[in-house]
């Protein structure tokens, strides 16, 4: 079975530098999604970024962007310029599109950004 | 557009009783799946249901059932409560068997069983 993992379970950042999440995964499969999910205190899951694992280039999405390493199986999320509303929960998500597309999350990481 | 809706928002129950879960997918989208997170844990998949059936589960008891609705809207059942059953309760919808397609969540339902 598919697991993910978040070594990290509490990050700080000072406003506007730059914080990496990581992620790392366990899978036999070749094909596969990751996701990257933002939870403010509002509860609400957000996406922050995908990367499909048949693609080379890494996703980004304005200050956000990953470092998809397929072989060693990791998938850290860059925050860049941090502002006070990235403030949250990161979780790490597996999708398996041979799975019926079951998502599984990492733990989670709690981000915090000082003024 | 309306995204994912949940009904209620928070909910408290006693050990025992049952509870039903409702959910409103965003526009456009036919598949619905339920996720349990407990307090600081990642959410983990309970089921997923298409067409108005179960087409997967994961390592949920019998006590939690579900189903869907020819609208595409979706319940979760959950019997017999347990104290261990207290969680945020998500629905996260998409589009039928599109693995790439990003799921979209819900804002949740704070399940507390005392």
């Amino acid at each position: 079975a598919q697991t993910v993992t978040q070594s990290q379970p509490e990050m700080s950042v000072q406003e506007a530098e730059t914080v990496t999440l990581s992620c790392t995964y366990d899978t036999s499969e070749s094909d596969y999604y990751l996701f990257w999910y933002k939870q403010p205190p509002s509860r609400q899951m957000i996406l922050v970024i995908r990367q499909e694992a048949y693609k080379q280039q890494n996703a980004t999405e304005n200050r956000f962007s990953v470092n998809f390493q397929k072989a060693a199986k990791s998938f850290s999320l860059k925050i860049s310029d941090s502002q006070l509303g990235d403030a949250a929960m990161y979780f790490c998500a597996y999708r398996s599109p041979n799975n019926n597309n079951d998502m599984r999350f990492g733990a989670g990481t709690r981000l915090t950004v000082k003024p | 557009d309306a995204g994912v809706t949940q009904s209620p928002t928070h909910l408290i129950k006693t050990r025992g009783q049952q509870v039903t879960l409702r959910c409103s997918p965003k526009s456009g989208h036919d598949t619905v799946s339920w996720y349990q997170q407990a307090l600081g844990q990642g959410p983990q998949f309970i089921f997923q249901y298409y067409e108005e059936e179960e087409r997967q589960r994961g390592n949920f008891p019998d006590r939690f059932s579900g189903h869907q609705f020819p609208n595409y809207s979706s319940e979760l059942n959950v019997n017999a409560l347990l104290l261990g059953d207290s969680a945020l309760y998500l629905c996260a919808s998409s589009p039928r068997m599109k693995g790439w397609e990003t799921q979209y969540f819900g804002p949740g339902t704070r399940l507390l069983v005392l």
